[in-house]
């Protein structure tokens, strides 16, 4: 079967470093990408890895190691807004099936 | 350029009737996907269409189906509704190739009473 497992909550004050852990074991593996739903809101997509090593985006980057299959978030200088739930996601590609979601990481950044 | 359309956006229904909810997706996507979450859950897929076929279907019963137009537009149906049918009902759209990044609409909140 499938199974992405990433921790159901986290905390952390302003201005600290959080990482988000997600380990994954699917048939059929094309990439890891990760999700932002605030409460009440659409998920958004914000990182996309398919090959080894550490991805970039502003005060968000992600990693992933396909030999462990795992991969992180790591959100830096949190902020208040920061405070969201946070899907990491495998893509098994068009033929084997849509994302495959974890159950999400509720993050709280406290001031 | 528009982002993905759904509606309605809140809907009350009473066990066993059925109810159809609509999504617009981006233009130029060809990929619409459903979900259902509900507290706790995490988002669960429902089905994929890519050019008016279903593609892919995730583990939900029969009363649960769906359909896509020419125009990529797609609509979920859920028949005999149960009460345990209350959720957050999101569709996403994609290209449908390479990189699978989803782009999600607001939403459908469906009340079972």
């Amino acid at each position: 079967g499938q199974s992405l497992e990433q921790p159901s909550e986290v905390t952390a004050v302003e201005g600290a470093i959080v990482q988000i852990n997600c380990t994954y074991q699917t048939s059929g593996f094309y990439g890891l990408s990760w999700y932002q739903q605030h409460d009440g809101g659409a998920p958004t997509f914000l990182s996309y890895n398919a090959l080894d090593g550490l991805e970039e985006t502003g005060r968000f980057s992600s990693f992933l190691s396909r030999s462990d299959s795992y991969g992180y978030l790591l959100l830096q200088e949190l902020q208040m807004k920061d405070s969201a739930s946070y899907f990491c996601a495998v893509d098994r590609g068009s033929t084997l099936g849509r994302l495959y979601f974890g159950r999400g990481t509720q993050l709280t950044v406290w001031p | 350029k528009a982002g993905v359309t759904q509606t309605p956006r809140y809907l009350i229904k009473t066990r066993g009737q059925q109810v159809t909810l609509s999504c617009s997706p981006i233009s130029g996507h060809r990929s619409v996907s459903w979900y259902q979450q509900t507290p706790g859950q995490g988002l669960q897929f429902l089905f994929e269409y890519f050019s008016e076929t279903q593609r892919n279907k995730g583990n939900f019963p029969g009363r649960f189906s769906g359909r896509q137009f020419s125009n990529s537009r797609s609509e979920m149906n859920v028949s005999t509704l149960e009460l345990g049918d209350s959720a957050l009902y999101l569709c996403a759209s994609s290209f449908g190739e390479g990189k699978n990044i989803q782009y999600f609409g607001a939403g459908t909140r469906l009340s079972v009473l």
